[in-house]
Parts: C-alpha cells; structure tokens; sequence
C-alpha cells in the first residue's frame, strides 16, 4: 500500500525567507504526485502536480516541487514567502489502476507558520 | 472553473441522528470522493464512487454508508451519529482515472456530534 510522510508538523518562516517542505512517499509503481494548500476553514486547492517528465514542476502562487525517484522525494519550495502563504500544506500520491476511482493517499500535513 | 459544492459548512448533530451529507459537483466527473479530515492524521478516505449506484470503501468506512443515485451528487450518511464521528468531511471528484487528472473539493463541513 502506498504511503506518504510528511516529517514537519509546523514549520515557522520569517516573510521574504525560502521555504522547503518535505515529502517522502512509498509506491510500487510510477507514483503521481500532488501538493495540496488548504487556508483555514477550507477546502484543499491544488498547488502542482507531477505525473512525467520534468521533474521540476512549476505550480500556482510561485512555488516549484522537485521529484527525486533515488529519494523517493516530492519537496515543495518557494523562494520568498508571503504572510497570505501561512497555511496546512498536503503532499499526496495517488494511484492509479487504469480503471475505476482511485483516491489520493495524504500525508498528515504541514502547518506553515509566516513570522513577521 | 469546477466546482464542488458541500451543502453545509457547518452542523451540529446529537449522539444517535442519522446525518446526511451531500456533494454536488457541476464537472461531468465519474469519481468522487468522502475524506475526514482530523488534526494530525490528515485526510482519510472513507468511499468512493465511479460511477452512478458504484461504491467501494475507502480506508475507514465503519459507521458510513454513501448514495449515488445522479452522477452529479455524492451523499455520506452516518447511520447513527456518534462523537468520535466529529470532524471535517471534505468531498472531492475526478476525471475517470488517468494520466492528468487531480481531484477537486468542496469547502469542507464541520460536523460536531453532541
């Protein structure tokens, strides 16, 4: 069965620093992966997705993943936060069967933090 | 732009209530999805769907039940409502599986079972 770590549970950056959040997923197959941002009281939108291909994936609101197979690794990134960035951040796989629904596995999350 | 609509954002149930949840989605999606959602354990999948009168169980289905009678809505129903069933419920939809397709949802409906 697939699963998905995500090593952070609150993360705590100051406005205009970098940003990195981890995600380490185990599948036995080609994975498909996903970044989800959720504000609070909210649903989850969809910041990037990687199925092939490149694997630097540019998504909404300036931020990038990398997909590193050896690492088993989907890290999201940005290179300037903004305060409207403070959110739960979700790194999910999903699977895919070739037939049928499939659901997206999550990881537990990551509450960012924007630090003035 | 999709949308997925929760009927609620908000309910407040007593202990023994059969609860419906609804989902509508205006996209032509053939899945859909039920999570919860509680702090620290992310979201969990309780069923899918799809297809219309198609369910399977997801990862926690003990205490859920789901209808698709229309391929637009998607209804979770707590058979008889307890505590431990208070949380957020996010419901999703997709395209029919495949290279590409990523899952939209709903705003959420916090249920708080007293």
């Amino acid at each position: 069965a697939q699963s998905v770590t995500q090593p952070d549970i609150h993360i705590t950056v100051s406005e205009g620093a970098s940003l990195e959040l981890r995600c380490n997923y185990s599948y036995g197959a080609t994975p498909y992966l996903f970044w989800y941002v959720q504000s609070p009281g909210q649903g989850l939108q969809l910041l990037l997705k990687y199925f092939s291909g490149d694997t630097l994936v540019q998504g909404i609101k300036g931020f990038e993943a990398e997909f590193k197979r050896s690492q088993s690794s989907f890290n999201l990134r940005k290179p300037s936060v903004h305060w409207s960035d403070a959110a739960e951040y979700f790194c999910a796989v999903g699977m895919y069967s070739g037939g049928g629904a499939d659901g997206l596995t999550f990881g537990k999350g990551t509450h960012l933090i924007i630090q003035p | 732009d999709v949308k997925v609509t929760q009927s609620s954002r908000y309910l407040v149930k007593r202990t023994g209530e059969k609860v419906f949840l609804e989902c509508v989605q205006d996209m032509d999606h053939e899945n859909m999805f039920w999570y919860r959602q509680d702090p620290g354990l992310g979201l969990r999948l309780i069923y899918f769907s799809y297809d219309v009168k198609m369910k399977e169980k997801g990862d926690i289905p003990e205490g859920y039940s789901v209808s698709r009678e229309k391929k637009e809505r998607f209804s979770l129903i707590l058979e008889s409502a307890s505590t431990n069933q208070t949380s957020m419920y996010l419901c999703a939809s997709s395209p029919i599986s495949g290279e590409g397709t990523e899952a939209f949802f709903g705003q959420g409906t916090r249920l708080t079972v007293v």
